[in-house]
């Protein structure tokens, strides 16, 4: 079956400080790839997906980017850290049909 | 742009009672509809999925419509139990080269109260 990791699942970071989230799939090959954030009041805005290994897409500017090393990992990162970019990021893969399944997410305060 | 919207945002029923969340969208040309469940700090857990080309899907007390042409899908949920407690997530994928994106609602937030 498959699983999906993500840590740290709480991180604590001054702003401007650097950012690196990782995610990885295990269960599965050459999976579609998410990262979501949800903030409070805002719902759920997906931020990136990639298709495969360094095919990433982002679907807002922002302070952040997105990097795909290997099939199964997929890395949110951030050079300096905003007060906005606090919240919950979820990576998430989908498969031939597009079912998306989701991992246990981080939680991000940037003070 | 696809907006999803779910009503009611908060709902509160007792033990037993057989209940339906609601999800309207704008866009009618989807691809797949999903409904997720998410307790408090964790991640979402996908409950089913309709494909555009179908009009339920059940699992176990669970069972979620899609009409397409009006922009809705009913999630009902059958002799709920405090273990239903959670907030329940709709969520939409574009047709077409946006098939890989959900647009999601803001959720319903239910509470069974023992």
């Amino acid at each position: 079956s498959q699983t999906i990791h993500q840590w740290p699942a709480t991180l604590v970071q001054p702003v401007g400080s650097p950012l690196s989230l990782e995610c990885t799939v295990e269960g599965t090959s050459n999976p579609n790839l998410y990262w979501y954030r949800q903030a409070a009041g805002r719902g759920l805005q997906l931020l990136f997906y990639s298709v495969g290994i360094g095919q990433i897409s982002s679907e807002v500017p922002q302070n952040l980017s997105a990097s795909r090393p290997q099939d199964r990992q997929f890395i949110l990162s951030s050079k300096k850290l905003l007060l906005s970019d606090s919240g919950f990021y979820l990576c998430a893969w989908s498969g031939l049909i597009n079912e998306q399944f989701f991992g246990p997410g981080t939680r991000l305060t940037v003070l | 742009k696809q907006e999803v919207t779910q009503i009611p945002a908060a709902l509160s029923v007792p033990e037993g009672e057989n209940l339906v969340l609601n999800c309207s969208f704008t866009d009618s040309a989807i691809y797949n509809l999903q409904w997720f469940r998410q307790d408090p700090g964790k991640g979402l857990t996908s409950l089913l999925l309709i494909q555009s080309s179908q009009r339920e899907q059940t699992s176990g007390r669970l069972n979620a419509s899609l009409d397409k042409s009006s922009g809705r899908s009913t999630l009902y949920i059958a002799a709920s139990q405090p273990g239903d407690s959670a907030t329940y997530l709709c969520a939409v994928t574009g047709s077409g080269g946006s098939n890989y994106k959900l647009t999601f609602g803001k959720g319903t937030l239910l509470t069974v109260n023992p």
